[in-house]
């Protein structure tokens, strides 16, 4: 059974640029959650996949949007980069509706 | 809307016992979890409840009680490797998102 992976583990970026995160998910689970995580913060709910459909959005604005692939893999992908989008960004995937989710190691994002 | 509150820091002796207590408002609610999280590492799954009462895994335990909108998680025989941050979570019944609070870290002293 293959755990959560994420790309890449660490990224710098400059204001107004833009990146892409990819995780894939466990095997066997359908559902991928995004989540930003501050230092000294809990993770903050981005938005959630399911079936390759957007399935639940926390606060972000538009500029955060998300892909899901049929292998259910999924990307993140930030426009117009600020210097608070600085954070852990992790990627944890569930079965629909499941009790578990498993969390990949995260990517560590740096916008300066 | 949702709202969480745990205490920010707390310390304990190793052999010990400690509960960290979580509070939540929930516009819906479907279950409760708690995670670890290691300093630089990825939240790790504890335990989960839906319903009342106790659950009971190894030396962690987790207590829910729905209508005071209350959990506790509780560590027996603390060991030096307990020392990080405990998160609680709430799921949403409307959205199924589910809603960190800002976590519990733990200090575990020799």
């Amino acid at each position: 059974e293959t755990g959560v992976t994420q790309s890449p583990t660490h990224l710098i970026k400059t204001r107004g640029q833009q990146v892409t995160l990819r995780c894939s998910s466990q095997s066997g689970h359908n559902t991928v959650s995004w989540y930003q995580q501050a230092l000294g913060q809990g993770p903050q709910f981005i938005f959630q996949y399911y079936r390759e459909e957007e399935n639940g959005r926390g606060n972000f604005p538009p500029r955060f949007s998300g892909l899901q692939f049929p292998n259910y893999s999924s990307e993140l992908n930030v426009n117009a980069l600020e210097l608070d989008d600085s954070a852990l960004y992790l990627c944890a995937s569930s079965t629909a509706r499941g009790n578990e989710q498993f969390f990949g190691p995260g990517t560590r994002l740096t916008v300066l | 809307g949702q709202n969480i509150d745990q205490p920010t820091e707390m310390t304990a002796t190793e052999g010990a016992i400690v509960q960290i207590n979580c509070t939540y408002q929930t516009s819906g609610f479907n279950g409760l979890f708690w995670y670890q999280q290691h300093a630089g590492e990825a939240p790790t799954f504890l335990s989960y409840n839906v319903l009342d009462g106790l659950e009971e895994k190894g030396r962690f335990s987790s207590f829910l009680s729905r209508s005071k909108g209350y959990s506790y998680l509780l560590l027996k025989e603390l060991q030096m490797k307990d020392s990080a941050s405990y998160l609680c979570a709430v799921r949403s019944n409307r959205d199924d998102k589910i809603i960190f609070g800002k976590g519990t870290r733990l200090h575990i002293l020799p």
